[in-house]
């Protein structure tokens, strides 16, 4: 099993701020997905990100990939209140058939 | 837009007794698995299935857990005897290639052994 530790576990800002959240692995992954996660639902898929020293945007959101494809980042600037929620990482090695280790999750309030 | 469809949404079962999950992949789907998450922990693999097989598999996937297609549409998962460790939402996932191409999940079943 390949970890995948995420930072901070919980974050609590007010609305404007910006944010980081960090999803580190001493493992290479073949691609790591960021999902979403409200309760009672299932993880709601963000981005996909492959290739070493990839960046994403998703309107505020910024994802990157780490160029050694151990590591990835969210940046989240002006957090808003509707940000509030479970952001989870997961990897996907390909000698594993792609099945996906998650992160234990970033739980992020953003207060008005 | 198409999405994985999970029933029920939530299951009460005595302990030792069997209980089937299922789920609706995507349509143009070829790859599907098995999540489960026991409160407040991660999300954790259980089996991978492609072509009437499967793929990988957890430690977790034991001999009393099994996975069927049964028809064009269905992705099962069975626990033969469940033991009240098994309480946790249970998430099914698809997708469309084995490649990066990304995972798509249902909204999951909440399996309560009593």
């Amino acid at each position: 099993t390949q970890l995948l530790e995420q930072s901070p576990q919980f974050l609590s800002i007010q609305e404007g701020e910006n944010l980081t959240v960090y999803c580190n692995s001493s493992s290479v992954f073949s691609s790591l997905q960021w999902y979403r996660q409200e309760p009672g639902e299932g993880p709601v898929l963000l981005v996909t990100v492959v290739t070493g020293g990839e960046v994403k945007k998703l309107k505020r959101l910024t994802f990157q990939f780490g160029d050694a494809r151990k590591d990835s980042s969210l940046h989240i600037t002006a957090a808003q209140p509707g940000d509030t929620g479970l952001y989870l990482c997961a990897g996907a090695r390909a000698n594993s058939g792609y099945a996906l280790n998650f992160g234990k999750g970033t739980s992020l309030l953003v207060t008005p | 837009e198409p999405e994985v469809t999970q029933t029920p949404s939530h299951q009460v079962t005595q302990m030792g007794q069997e209980v089937i999950l299922r789920c609706v992949p995507i349509s143009n789907h070829l790859y599907f698995y098995w999540y489960r998450q026991i409160l407040g922990q991660k999300v954790e693999f259980l089996v991978s299935f492609y072509n009437n097989e499967i793929s990988e598999k957890s430690e977790i996937f034991d001999d009393q857990f099994s996975v069927e297609r049964p028809d064009g549409s269905n992705f099962t998962l069975k626990i033969r005897s469940t033991k009240l460790e098994d309480s946790a939402m249970y998430f099914c996932a698809s997708k469309v290639a084995n490649s990066n191409q990304p995972q798509h999940f249902g909204d999951g079943t909440r399996l309560s052994i009593l």
